[in-house]
């Protein structure tokens, strides 16, 4: 299976902040990533999918990129309701696999 | 609407067997490929299973196959997860997910509450 590693595990950040997160592939998966955001006791929302294309609904503020092996989630500017665990997942090839997560935390 | 709708989970022994329940509505079920993900407590998510639209296609993980068996009914518009051998580190939040549409890769845009299992003696 295809091996999925996020960084940080965990970022403190502050309303306004730009925040990035990376996902590394073990193995060249082209686009086929997705990012999606978990708040606790709910669940996951997708946020992105081909690693760059914006799922329907979600602000302008998160955004995407990479391809191959290493992704990047950006969020321009925190708002408050942003606080919570991202994860990524690669849609290469079953086992479908996802990162460790990252959560993002208030300073 | 869409909605998925998980049921079934509960208290189980060690080696005992669990049947898990996923209700959709709101969109075409026949037309999609669902998938169950689980989550341990306060860990993050492990992907289960995979259930093409028309049952043709079925993957696992390596870590259930031979014991869980995924299946559908698509005139109930309802999914299910057969969990035999259960082990306490099945012990999980189980979702059912819908994949974003026909013939794509496995993006999921639609995610169940979710039912707890729990494998303890």
């Amino acid at each position: 299976d295809i091996q999925m590693t996020q960084s940080p595990s965990s970022v403190s950040a502050s309303v306004g902040d730009r925040v990035t997160i990376t996902c590394r592939a073990s193995q060249g998966i082209s686009s086929w990533l997705a990012w999606y955001q978990q708040k606790p006791g709910k669940a996951p929302k997708l946020l992105i999918y081909a690693a760059s294309s914006l799922q329907s609904g979600v602000p302008s503020r998160f955004s995407g990129s990479g391809s191959g092996t290493d992704f990047t989630l950006t969020i321009s500017s925190l708002q408050p309701e942003d606080f919570a665990t991202y994860y990524c997942q690669q849609a290469n090839s079953f086992g479908l696999t996802f990162g460790g997560g990252t959560k993002v935390e208030s300073k | 609407e869409v909605q998925l709708v998980e049921s079934g989970g509960g208290l189980v022994k060690p080696g005992g067997s669990l049947r898990l329940s996923c209700a959709a509505s709101g969109f075409t079920f026949s037309g999609y490929s669902i998938n169950w993900v689980r989550q341990a407590p306060g860990k993050g998510l492990e992907w289960v299973s995979s259930i093409s639209s028309s049952s043709s296609y079925i993957y696992y993980a390596d870590s259930v196959k031979g014991r869980f068996t995924i299946s559908r009914d698509n005139a109930k518009n309802s999914l299910y997860l057969q969990m035999n051998s259960l082990r306490a580190e099945d012990t999980a939040v189980y979702y059912c997910a819908k994949e974003m549409a026909t013939g794509t890769l496995p993006y999921f845009d639609y995610w169940g509450q979710g039912t707890l299992v729990t494998v303890s003696s």
